[in-house]
């Protein structure tokens, strides 16, 4: 399966602190990208970060993807209480399986006051 | 702009009716999608259209049809709906390419008793 895997799957931390969250993928991809899902409400896209990219920023936030581990992060910094939501990516296959996105399980952030 | 809107926002089905489910956008974009979201499941992709007048199955198309009559809508129908299909569904569209971006509307609580 091309789906990706977050890790962890729950954090909690303080406002101010870092957040970085973690995605894994089994195949090659054309584009990694990272949503926002705030509760009861619809994803809301982040970042798209393409296979030849290694990092990019927006803001608070920071991507990076490693393709020789197929992994990406997504850093969030000086956390505030309304970053707390859920975070997915989502890979798009690359090569002969180019197509539509496919979305890992997520990771649910808390930051507390 | 509104974006993506959908119709209704939550529902109650007794197993065995039908129903459809409304999205529309107003961004001129090509692609649309229908994808259902379950706990620990992440998003999965029910159907989708490249164009109006097309259609295509996603990873679960069993039970659901879709339309895409015109460019700016995309029904989701369930002819004989199952407790299974209780779930939370989310319509997206994107611009001109399976790759990009996706927006997504607020969602579509539906339960089937």
């Amino acid at each position: 399966s091309q789906q990706g895997e977050e890790d962890p799957q729950a954090l909690s931390i303080q406002e101010g602190e870092n957040a970085t969250m973690n995605c894994s993928y089994k195949t090659s991809i054309n584009n990694l990208q990272w949503y926002r899902q705030n509760s009861g409400r619809g994803l809301v896209h982040l970042i798209l970060i393409r296979s030849n990219e290694r990092e990019k920023h927006s803001g608070r936030l920071r991507v990076t993807l490693d393709t020789s581990k197929k992994s990406s992060s997504l850093l969030i910094t000086a956390s505030r209480a309304a970053d707390t939501a859920s975070y997915f990516c989502a890979t798009v296959a690359g090569g002969t399986s180019y197509g539509k996105l496919t979305f890992g399980q997520g990771t649910i952030l808390t930051v507390h006051p | 702009n509104a974006g993506v809107t959908q119709t209704p926002k939550f529902r109650v089905l007794k197993t065995g009716q039908s129903m459809t489910l409304l999205c529309a956008q107003d961004m001129n974009h090509e692609y649309m999608y229908w994808y259902r979201q379950d706990p620990g499941m992440g998003l999965r992709l029910i159907h989708y259209s490249v164009g109006e007048g097309t259609t295509a199955k996603g990873e679960v198309p069993d039970g659901y049809n879709v339309s895409r009559l015109k460019k700016q809508n995309f029904l989701l129908g369930l002819e004989s709906a199952a407790p299974s299909q209780t779930s939370v569904y989310f319509c997206a569209s994107s611009y001109r390419n399976l790759a990009e971006t996706q927006y997504f509307g607020p969602g579509t609580r539906l339960l089937v008793l």
